[in-house]
Order: C-alpha cells, then structure tokens, then sequence
C-alpha cells in the first residue's frame, strides 16, 4: 500500500516569514494530493490540493507544488500569520477514495 | 447541511466496558471512513464504507473493534472490550463517489479509557 511520509514534524517561524512542508509517497499510482488543516481541538478541514497532472497550484497565501518524478510534493504559506498556527496533514490517494495521511507537522507562527 | 455529526463528542470510560461512537454522514455522500487520531501515529484509517459496505477493514487494530453502516444516515464504530490504549480521538469523514472529492470530517469524538 501507500506510505506517505511528512517533514518536519514541527516548525516554529516569525510571523511574516514563510513556511514549508514537505512530503514523499511510494505508490506512483497516486493522483490525488490534499492538504489538510487541523486546529488545536478542532476537526481537519481540507485547505488546499493537487492533482497529477498539475505541477502546482496557488490559492493567496498558499500553494502546493508537485514532483510526479521524484513522488514528492510541498506546501507553501508565504507571509504567515498568528492565525495560520495548527497541525498540517499531507495525503496521497490513488483515486479509489482512499486517503493516506502523512503523521502531519505542527506549525506555530510566533508573533 | 450541517455536515458530518458524531456523538457522543465526549467519551470516559473504564477498561473492559462497551464503548459506542456514532456518525451521520453528510446526506448525498457516498463514502464514510472512520479514523483514530493519536499524537504517536497521527491520523489512522480503520475502516471504510461505500455504499454501506466495508470496503477494507485493515485498519481495525483487532477483534475487539467492529463497525456497522446499517443505512446511507448513519454508522457505528463499537470497541468491545475498551482498553486504556484505545484512548484517542475518533474521527467520522465522509466523501462523494469522485477520485478526488474533499473528505469532510466530523468534530471528532473523544474516548479516555481509564
């Protein structure tokens, strides 16, 4: 089955600065790569995604990039804010529905 | 549509009991999935359903836990005997019938086992 993998586990930045997770898959069959936001307490809610025919997509302040070849993608929040603190999931799915989570990266945005 | 509902939100009880968890999926959906949440390994699929039938259960640690999806309304995930390690978050998510359809999750419910 799928193995996702997600780095770091936790990162702290300055408020303003930019921010980067980073995550692997093995299944080259995978198609489908959500990005998922999890406040402290809260449910996860999806913030952002990419599909395989796609190098990288932008939405404001954030956006993922995509590497079919190396079977890694990345999410990016530039200028980050206080509000943007919360736990990031990474996901991989091969198109059957089935989401593979990567373990997530806590991320805290110092003011 | 009010999204994904799970109840009880709370759950204390004490090793060797029956524990219950319910969800009533968003109407229309046709996927449902059932997660366990914990700080060592993260977000865990146990199991889900298409349809109301299990598509793949090998997620369910043991025996000890069951899941049931007796309508397209509502599901259960039972853990029989409750154990001090079955102590995580509980998440319900349901999808629609697309390769890449968004997976809504619920409030999640909290089970301690003491």
């Amino acid at each position: 089955g799928e193995n996702v993998e997600q780095h770091p586990s936790t990162l702290s930045v300055q408020e303003g600065d930019s921010a980067v997770i980073k995550c692997t898959y093995s299944d080259s069959a995978s198609n489908y790569f959500p990005w998922y936001k999890q406040e402290l307490g809260k449910r996860p809610q999806l913030i952002i995604d990419i599909r395989s025919n796609v190098g990288e997509k932008k939405d404001q302040r954030i956006a993922v990039t995509l590497n079919k070849t190396a079977k890694h993608f990345s999410l990016h929040i530039t200028e980050t804010q206080p509000e943007d603190s919360a736990v990031y999931f990474c996901a991989a799915s091969s198109g059957g529905n089935q989401f593979y989570f990567g373990t997530g990266t806590s991320l805290t945005v110092i003011p | 549509d009010a999204g994904v509902i799970q109840s009880p939100r709370h759950e204390v009880t004490e090793m060797g009991q029956e524990v219950t968890l319910r969800c009533k999926p968003i109407s229309g959906h046709d996927y449902l999935f059932w997660y366990r949440q914990t700080m060592m390994r993260g977000l865990e699929l146990l199991i889900y359903f298409n349809n109301n039938v299990p598509i793949d259960d090998s997620g369910m640690p043991e025996d000890r836990f069951s899941a049931k999806m007796p309508n397209a309304s509502f599901s259960t995930l039972k853990i029989q005997p409750s154990e001090p390690r079955d102590s995580a978050v509980y998440f319900c998510a349901s999808s629609l019938i697309n390769s890449y359809n968004e997976q809504f999750f619920g409030p999640g419910t909290r089970l301690t086992v003491l």
